[in-house]
This record gives structure tokens, C-alpha cells and sequence, in this order.
């Protein structure tokens, strides 16, 4: 069973602007992360943050993270067209992971 | 490292033909996952190993599915005899180390497409 959900499914931006996805789940989880997947690829890590934690940065991402609420945020600024892909948040209440099914990310030059 | 290898990229085959995905895991992860990804379905584990011992199948959707890691540097997943409703991206992944704080590396994946 699925424990994430991302919202939106889809998202259409301008270059330049900033995007955010949601991410919610069920359960209590020991952290959580962010994967990209380019089209036709792979997923690739982007960043976990931890329960402890509320925020984190790495480069143009940053990450929050309610327990209360049981939900994450992605924000991407200043997005530049290879920023498309679709973007997965994906929970550790135990081994393994459980991913969502994804935002998929449009970035408009 | 060269990453997660997975073969063949793409397969095509025709309904009730045996199918073999191969799978190489990188080098000194103790962790090797198998998903399918479907548009309707999303993305699904199907079975992960721990040094080559399978923990967890309950993600295979049906006998016609299997799975084995007969050494840290290999893995298959047959399905056997293939259906339409199999055609999905099948990936597979490694992690050193689970519980939640790994990383898992993800290969390109094989597209099958079963007639």
C-alpha cells in the first residue's frame, strides 16, 4: 500500500518561478525523502530530512516537514526547464521505503 | 562506479514467453530492491533482498513472478509465462544499508511491453 500522496499530480510553471509539491502520509515515519525521475530514467535522490527535523536546504530545494500534519513540502525556486520531471516523496516508517505516485513537474521556458 | 545496471532496456514479447530481467547491483550495497512502474498503479516494490536472501515478496503480484540474487552482484526477475497486464518499466534498485536512512540508487530500468 502506498503511504505517501503527492499533490498536485501535475504542475505548469514559467521558468523563473518557484514550485511546490505536497507530500502526505499516514503513519508515523522515522524521515522522509525526495526523488526525482526524468523522463524515461531512473529515480534519483534529492534530499531526506529526519522527523526531528522542520526544514532543509540543498541548493535551490528546500524541504519542510510537519509531524503534526503528517506532510512535506518541496519547493523549487527559480525553476529552469530541466527542472521537469516528476518528483516523489517517499516515507520510512520502516524498511524499505514506500513511495507516492508522484508530481509531475512542467517548467516552461 | 557505473550505477545500478539493469537488462535489456527495452524488451518486447509476445503473450506467454518466458521473461528475464537482469539486474546488477552496485558494488558493496547489501540491499537490492525490485519495482514496476505503471501509469494507473504507480510505482510498486515487489521484492527486496538483504545480502542476497529475499526478505520481503509480498509485493509479486502472482506466481508467474519470481525472483533470486544467487550472488551480491546479481539478480533476476522471470515472469513466466508472461501476460499483457505485465508491461510496465521494471526497476531495480540498491541501498547500502535500510531502516530508512539509505539512499536507494535506482538503475534505468527495462521497459517491457508484452503483445
Amino acid at each position: 500500500s502506498q503511504q505517501g500522496e503527492e499533490d498536485p499530480q501535475a504542475l505548469s510553471i514559467q521558468e523563473g518561478e518557484n514550485a511546490t509539491m505536497n507530500c502526505s502520509y499516514k503513519t508515523s515515519i522515522n524521515n522522509l525523502q525526495w526523488y526525482r525521475q526524468n523522463s524515461g530514467r531512473g529515480l534519483v535522490h534529492l534530499i531526506l530530512i529526519r522527523s526531528n527535523e522542520r526544514e532543509k536546504h540543498s541548493g535551490r530545494l528546500r524541504v519542510t516537514l510537519d509531524t503534526s500534519k503528517k506532510s512535506s513540502s518541496l519547493l523549487i525556486t527559480a525553476s529552469r526547464a530541466a527542472d521537469t520531471a516528476s518528483y516523489f516523496c517517499a516515507t520510512a516508517p520502516n524498511t524499505p521505503l514506500v513511495f507516492g505516485k508522484g508530481t509531475r513537474l512542467s517548467v516552461i521556458a | 562506479d557505473a550505477g545500478v545496471i539493469q537488462s535489456p532496456r527495452h524488451e518486447v514479447t509476445e503473450m506467454g514467453q518466458e521473461v528475464t530481467l537482469r539486474c546488477k547491483p552496485i558494488s558493496g550495497h547489501d540491499y537490492l530492491f525490485w519495482y514496476r512502474q505503471t501509469m494507473m498503479r504507480g510505482l510498486e516494490l515487489l521484492i527486496y533482498f538483504n545480502n542476497n536472501v529475499p526478505i520481503d515478496d509480498s509485493g509479486m503480484p502472482e506466481d508467474r513472478f519470481s525472483a533470486k540474487m544467487p550472488n551480491a552482484s546479481f539478480s533476476t526477475l522471470k515472469i513466466q509465462p508472461s501476460e499483457p497486464r505485465d508491461s510496465a518499466v521494471y526497476f531495480c534498485a540498491s541501498s547500502f544499508g535500510a531502516g530508512g536512512e539509505e539512499t536507494q540508487y535506482f538503475g534505468p530500468g527495462t521497459r517491457l511491453l508484452v503483445l
